[in-house]
Formats: C-alpha cells, structure tokens, sequence
C-alpha cells in the first residue's frame, strides 16, 4: 500500500509561471519530508526537505509547504524554469531509516 | 557530487542467473543504501547499511542479499534474477551519518533487464 501519493503523474506550466506539486501521505509517524528531482538517465538529487515541527521551508524558487493535518505537502516552484522540466518525487520518513517515496510527478515548463 | 558509482550501469540477464551490482563510494560515509525504481511505485528501499557488515532489510528486501565488508563498498545481489527483478536500481549514501534524517545522495543507477 503506498503511504506517499502524487496523485498527478504529469504537470505542464509555463515559464515564468509557478509549478505546484502536490503530495499526499497516509502515516502520521512521518516527520520529515524531502522533494528530489530527476532527470532522464541520472540519480535523483535532493531538492528541499521539511521537518514536520514546521509548516513551510524555504530555499531560492522553492518552497515546500507543510499540512499535517491534512497530511499534504506541496512544492511551488517560482518562476519556473525550462531546465525545471524532470521528474519530481516527494518522500517521507519516521526516522526508521526508511525513505518512503511517491510514484512521482513528470514536470514540463514550456518555454 | 559525493562521489558515488555504480557498476555496471546496464545489464542484461537471463532468469535463474546470479547478478551482483556494486555500489562504490570515495568518501567513507557510513550509511548506504540500495533502492529499486519501477513504474507505479516511485523509490523502494531494498536494503541498507549502517557500518562494515551492519545491514538491514528494506520494504522489498525479498529476493536480494548485500553486503559491506568495506567502507567504500555496498554490493546487492539477486542470487536467482527473476522477470519481477527487472529494474532501475539505485545506490545512496547520507552524508551526515545520522540516517535517514538528513538527505541521501544518489548514484546514477544501474538498469537490469532479466529475460
């Protein structure tokens, strides 16, 4: 059963314009939060992360953005970028040593 | 960069085959992990390591066996590759040493295909 969700597989938004990725999670022991992104052909790079003692965390064009009571975080990107077009996954941990990821969201910026 | 290889990056196999993927990295970091990537479920964690023969099982640590007799070194082993085996796997490293808590860095990932 998959305890992290990305409900949409793809996203298209254009440049200039602010990307939202959206995650949704079922464990409420999980109290850390990361964003990675993907390319084609490569490893997946971290991104920002979020401990679960805050609600939004900052760094540049990105903010991951924290609801635990709903159990949803979300990763607005502004301005999008073409060379923010990959494949951005979300992923929690309880602490276990144990990375739980999402299926993950293809994003497209159109130039 | 943390320094992170993996080898090889493409194989081909045929079902009921013994495969050993290696995971190698240059900056002695002390926890290490193997991942599978497939369609539909994201990341999984096969296995983990926290020290030289210090190992742990994953979500889907069926099927798979690993080892660390040094430091630099994680290997992941199908010991009978199965169709079901057919992925893109992953090797990472946290570079803090306290786990899971802070980011894992990613290799470039190893593509096994078993026929």
């Amino acid at each position: 059963d998959q305890q992290v969700k990305q409900n949409s597989p793809s996203l298209s938004v254009q440049e200039g314009r602010i990307s939202i990725l959206n995650c949704d999670y079922t464990n409420s022991m999980f109290d850390y939060f990361l964003w990675y992104k993907k390319y084609p052909a490569e490893g997946p790079t971290f991104l920002i992360s979020i401990s679960s003692i805050k609600d939004k965390n900052e760094d540049g064009r990105f903010t991951v953005f924290l609801n635990k009571s709903a159990k949803h975080l979300s990763l607005h990107i502004v301005p999008s970028q073409p060379g923010d077009s990959a494949v951005y996954f979300c992923a929690a941990s309880t602490g276990a040593n144990n990375l739980f990821f999402g299926t993950g969201t293809r994003l497209t910026v159109i130039p | 960069d943390a320094g992170i290889t993996q080898s090889p990056r493409h194989k081909v196999t045929e079902t009921g085959t013994p495969v050993t993927l290696r995971c190698h990295q240059t900056e002695n970091h002390r926890y290490m992990y193997w991942y599978r990537q497939d369609p539909g479920h994201g990341l999984r964690l096969i296995h983990y390591s926290y020290g030289v023969k210090d190992t742990d099982k994953g979500e889907v640590s069926d099927g798979y066996s690993v080892s660390r007799s040094k430091t630099e070194d994680f290997l992941l082993t199908l010991e009978s590759a199965t169709s079901s085996q057919t992925s893109v796997y992953f090797c990472a490293i946290s570079i803090s040493g306290t786990g899971v808590y802070n980011e894992q860095f990613f290799g470039p990932g190893t593509r096994l295909t078993v026929l």
